[in-house]
C-alpha cells in the first residue's frame, strides 16, 4: 500500500528557509515523480513543481523558481522541498503527491498528509 | 498559464440531490482534466482523471464529462459523505493549475 508521510509542522520567521520531507513507502521510489503543492489557509491548491525519483530532475513553477529546491535521497525513499526567503504569504499547508498516469493522462493519486508551515515574526 | 474557472463557488444541496459542477479552461486542454475532493483538514483525494475516468474505489454516483475547454463533474445522488470542496485541475501543460474550488454545503 502506497504511503507518503510528511514531516511535522514548523514555525519560521520571515526571511528564513524551511525544508519539508516526504517519505514514500509501498512502491519502488525510482518509478514515480513526486509533485509538491501548497494551500494557503482557506484558499485553493497551488502547484509548485516536481522531482523525478530516479534521476532527480526537477521542474518548478516560475513563481517559485528562485526560492524553491526539490531534492531526494533514494536510499531512504524521501523527497525534500526547501523554500527560502520565507514571507508571511508562504504560510500554508504543503503537500507532496505521487504522479500516476494512464496512457498520456497524468494525475495525483496518492498524497501526503500535509505539513503546515507558518511564517510569523 | 492556463486559467481554470469553476462554477459555482459554492452550492447548498440536500441528500439525494443531483449536483453539477462546471470547470472551464482558458484554452483547450483536450481531455486532461482531473477532479479532486477535499474535506476539511485533509489532503485532496482523486475522484476522476482524464475528464471521465473514475478512480478505483470512487462510488459510481460520481461522473465526469467534457473535452476541450468545458468540463462537468456530476454527483447523481448526493450522500452525506459528499459534503466537501471539489477542485478541477488541468494536466495539459505546466504549470498545472486548479480551479478555485466549489464548496458543497448542506441545505
Amino acid at each position: 500500500q502506497v504511503h507518503l508521510v510528511q514531516s511535522g509542522a514548523e514555525v519560521k520567521k520571515p526571511g528564513a528557509s524551511v525544508k519539508v520531507s516526504c517519505k514514500a513507502s509501498g512502491y519502488n521510489f525510482n518509478d514515480n515523480y513526486i509533485h509538491w503543492l501548497r494551500q494557503a489557509p482557506g484558499q485553493g491548491l497551488e502547484w509548485m513543481g516536481w522531482i523525478n525519483g530516479k534521476s532527480g530532475a526537477t521542474r518548478y513553477a516560475e513563481k517559485f523558481q528562485v526560492r524553491v529546491t526539490m531534492t531526494r535521497e533514494t536510499s531512504i525513499s524521501t523527497t525534500y522541498l526547501e523554500l527560502s526567503g520565507l514571507r508571511h504569504d508562504d504560510t500554508a499547508v504543503y503537500y507532496c503527491a505521487r504522479l500516476d498516469s494512464d496512457w498520456d493522462a497524468e494525475y495525483l493519486q496518492y498524497w501526503g498528509q500535509g505539513t503546515l508551515i507558518t511564517v510569523s515574526s | 498559464d492556463i486559467q481554470m474557472t469553476q462554477s459555482p463557488s459554492s452550492l447548498s444541496a440536500s441528500v439525494g440531490d443531483r449536483v453539477t459542477i462546471t470547470c472551464r479552461a482558458s484554452e483547450t486542454i483536450t481531455r486532461y482534466l482531473n477532479w479532486y475532493q477535499q474535506k476539511p483538514g485533509k489532503a485532496p483525494e482523486l475522484l476522476i482523471y482524464a475528464s471521465s475516468n473514475l478512480q478505483n474505489g470512487v462510488p459510481s454516483r460520481f461522473s465526469g464529462s467534457g473535452s476541450g475547454t468545458d468540463f462537468t463533474l456530476t454527483i447523481s445522488s448526493l450522500q452525506p459523505e459528499d459534503f466537501a470542496t471539489y477542485y478541477c485541475q488541468q494536466s495539459s501543460s505546466f504549470p498545472w493549475t486548479f480551479g478555485q474550488g466549489t464548496k458543497v454545503e448542506v441545505k
